[in-house]
């Protein structure tokens, strides 16, 4: 069981361009999401999916898009980048029904925008 | 609206000292708190806590929650500097609901 796997570890991206950062999970969660962590702010939740094909908008949206294709697979997409979205990115799943409702993290993604 | 607040923000102790963290919250729709602890990268769980299971420990690391005052401690025993980490407080407030505080900052000194 590898987990919660992200890709990339560190980014670095100019004003404008886009990009979309992976996660994958291996542990059949039905529950994936996306949190930004901002020193001072605490983890805020970006986007998240309570199974394929179903997503919906956190408390900070705005700039990002998700998808959620497979129960395995939520990629986050960096529409068009701007510098206050410099941040940690952490993927993080859950699953209730298997009676896991506490979030496993992945190990995150440095994304700096110049 | 929903919140958890974590005091302090930050902490700093000589090993073999014992440190508690705290946790409050504000939630219409409690389930269970829990708490991480972040080193460099993602936070990993430490406990859960729910109204049938209320105090939790693990090693030198104990949590109690008091459902009637609304929070959670966190309890470190003979701090260690491998103890150094930023300590988060989450609360499940309904399904697929999670609200964090900003966290704990804690430096153990050698």
């Amino acid at each position: 069981n590898a987990g919660v796997t992200q890709t990339p570890k560190f980014q670095v991206l100019k004003t404008g361009q886009s990009m979309t950062l992976q996660c994958a999970q291996d542990m059949n969660h039905e529950y994936m999401s996306w949190y930004r962590q901002d020193p001072g702010m605490g983890l805020r939740l970006i986007h998240y999916s309570v199974g394929a094909g179903i997503t919906d908008q956190g408390e900070v949206p705005n700039g990002y898009n998700v998808s959620r294709s497979t129960t395995e697979d939520f990629p986050l997409r960096l529409l068009s980048a701007a510098p206050s979205q410099t941040s940690v990115y952490f993927c993080a799943s859950s699953d209730p029904g298997q009676g896991l409702s506490f979030l496993c993290f992945g190990s995150g993604t440095r994304l700096t925008v110049v | 609206e929903d919140k958890v607040v974590q005091s302090p923000l930050s902490l700093v102790v000589h090993e073999g000292d014992t440190v508690t963290l705290n946790c409050s919250y504000e939630v219409t729709n409690f389930r269970s708190l829990l708490w991480y602890k972040q080193e460099k990268k993602a936070p990993t769980f430490l406990f859960m806590l729910t109204s049938s299971g209320i105090e939790k420990k693990s090693g030198r690391l104990s949590s109690i929650l008091d459902k009637k005052e609304l929070s959670s401690i966190l309890n470190i025993t003979a701090t260690q500097t491998g103890d150094s980490a930023i300590y988060l407080c989450a609360v499940e407030a309904g399904t697929y609901k999670y609200i964090f505080g900003t966290g704990t900052r804690l430096k153990v000194l050698a």
